[in-house]
């Protein structure tokens, strides 16, 4: 069966634009789920979408947002983008959410310039 | 706040050999959930192993199984008969059981080599 598929793979951004990625998770798959990753910060969550509703929400500022489809497909979107924001960011999926394990897709490498 | 934390942040196996990467979390809860993930170059997370905090038993996947020590808080991985597959970073995680509320707390990761 088909994986968590995130688009694109990379961008490159200048500061003080947005942007928008896009995640679709595995058929079923209700939960989904945002981490980013950077080398100093490691792993840090940023919110989760359950049914089209944000069940839980990390501590990142409000420029950091996103919503889900009816048909689970997510979609997260940062605005005023800074320079701190380059990382990877990662799409996990799961039947009903993280303590049932997930399915990650490769990300999407944003460069923020 | 949960704590997770990998204090080897490299390691290396002769390829077949053994070899273990520790974890230790900080919580005051009685019921989660700890995981171990794999990040291979190619960036993709991958689920190595699940361990319900309530259960006894030491979860096994294959040649993957975890030493669980509830009381000490640690929770290492034990590879058995390493191949050059498994050369990835391994990232333990913590997961609070809380249904609606779920998210994992990770580590910082370990880089595990594998020597042919």
């Amino acid at each position: 069966k088909a994986g968590v598929t995130q688009t694109p793979r990379y961008l490159i951004k200048t500061r003080g634009q947005q942007v928008t990625l896009s995640c679709s998770p595995i058929s079923g798959h209700r939960s989904v789920s945002w981490y980013q990753q950077t080398p100093g910060q490691g792993l840090q969550f940023l919110f989760e979408y359950f049914s089209e509703t944000q069940r839980n929400k990390g501590n990142f500022p409000g420029r950091f947002s996103g919503r889900q489809f009816s048909n689970s497909r997510s979609e997260m979107n940062v605005s005023t983008l800074e320079l701190g924001d380059s990382a990877l960011y990662l799409c996990a999926s799961s039947r009903q959410g993280a303590n049932y394990g997930y399915t990650f897709g490769s990300g999407t490498r944003l460069t923020v310039v | 706040a949960q704590t997770v934390t990998q204090s080897q942040p490299e390691m290396s196996v002769q390829e077949a050999e053994t070899v273990t990467l520790s974890c230790t979390y900080d919580t005051s809860e009685s019921d989660y959930y700890l995981f171990w993930y794999k990040q291979p170059p190619s960036r993709q997370m991958i689920l190595v192993i699940r361990q319900e905090a309530y259960k006894q038993q030491n979860a096994t996947e294959n040649r993957f199984s975890v030493n669980f020590q509830k009381a000490a808080k640690s929770f290492s991985l034990k590879i058995s008969d390493s191949q050059l597959g498994d050369a990835a970073m391994y990232f333990c995680a913590y997961g609070r059981s809380n249904f609606g509320n779920e998210k994992l707390t990770f580590g910082t990761g370990t880089r595990l080599t594998i020597i042919p």
